[in-house]
């Protein structure tokens, strides 16, 4: 009964560093998304994807990578990491469907040294 | 493009007490509303969500919203809150729209702080 597993939970890196978010799901949900949580700004949405190859761009993509190789997994790739890229990230999933639930992973904090 | 707001960032409430919080929302054309919760140091969970039908929604842990489409709102309620209902609650959409997917749009937080 896993639900949206998100590793690590927390994370420093140093400026110009890569890492990757892993989030998995057990739910079998095509939908799956991942958002950044800042004080005051709720959540915005980074990059998602309806099914396995295909994946788009959220509201805030810019220094992010995405991509789905299976229905499972959804791995947020940063790529030279900035401070202003320090917050929380969540990872969510649901089924396809304007109405769907989103179940949410624990999120990761992140820290941009 | 679609907005959410929510009015107050903090709303400190006395254990037993009543609370509401306050949710606009902007958007040209009809939307989806959801609340979810997140507990301290946890993800976000569903508490409420309105599709369709009627006005007032009743949700988990006692917790009810009422939408008003001419007011663009869609507040949260509670009549008498627990310690255990400090969190921060969000407010979010998503465009009755299918290529919009199931993007949320969410709003700021609000933090409640049950006291004793």
């Amino acid at each position: 009964n896993a639900g949206v597993t998100q590793t690590p939970k927390f994370q420093v890196l140093k400026t110009g560093q890569s890492m990757t978010l892993q989030c998995a799901q057990d739910m079998n949900h095509e939908y799956m998304s991942w958002y950044r949580q800042d004080p005051g700004m709720g959540l915005r949405l980074i990059h998602y994807s309806v099914g396995a190859g295909i994946t788009d761009q959220g509201e805030v993509p810019n220094g992010y990578n995405v991509s789905r190789s299976t229905t499972e997994d959804f791995p947020l790739r940063l790529l030279s990491a900035a401070p202003s890229q320090t917050s929380v990230y969540f990872c969510a999933s649901s089924y396809i469907g304007l109405n769907a639930e989103a179940f949410f992973g624990q999120g990761t904090r992140l820290t941009v040294v | 493009a679609q907005s959410v707001t929510q009015l107050d960032s903090q709303v400190p409430v006395f254990e037993e007490a009543p609370v509401e919080l306050r949710c606009n929302y902007s958007s040209s054309v009809s939307v989806y509303l959801f609340w979810y919760v997140q507990y301290p140091n946890q993800g976000l969970q569903l508490l409420l969500k309105y599709l369709s039908g009627s006005t007032l929604v009743k949700g988990i842990n006692g917790f009810e919203a009422e939408f008003n489409k001419s007011q663009t709102s869609f507040h949260l309620r509670k009549p008498s809150v627990h310690i255990s209902d400090t969190a921060e609650y969000f407010c979010a959409v998503t465009l009755m729209i299918k290529a919009a997917g199931n993007k949320l749009t969410f709003g700021g937080g609000t933090r409640v702080l049950v006291k004793p």
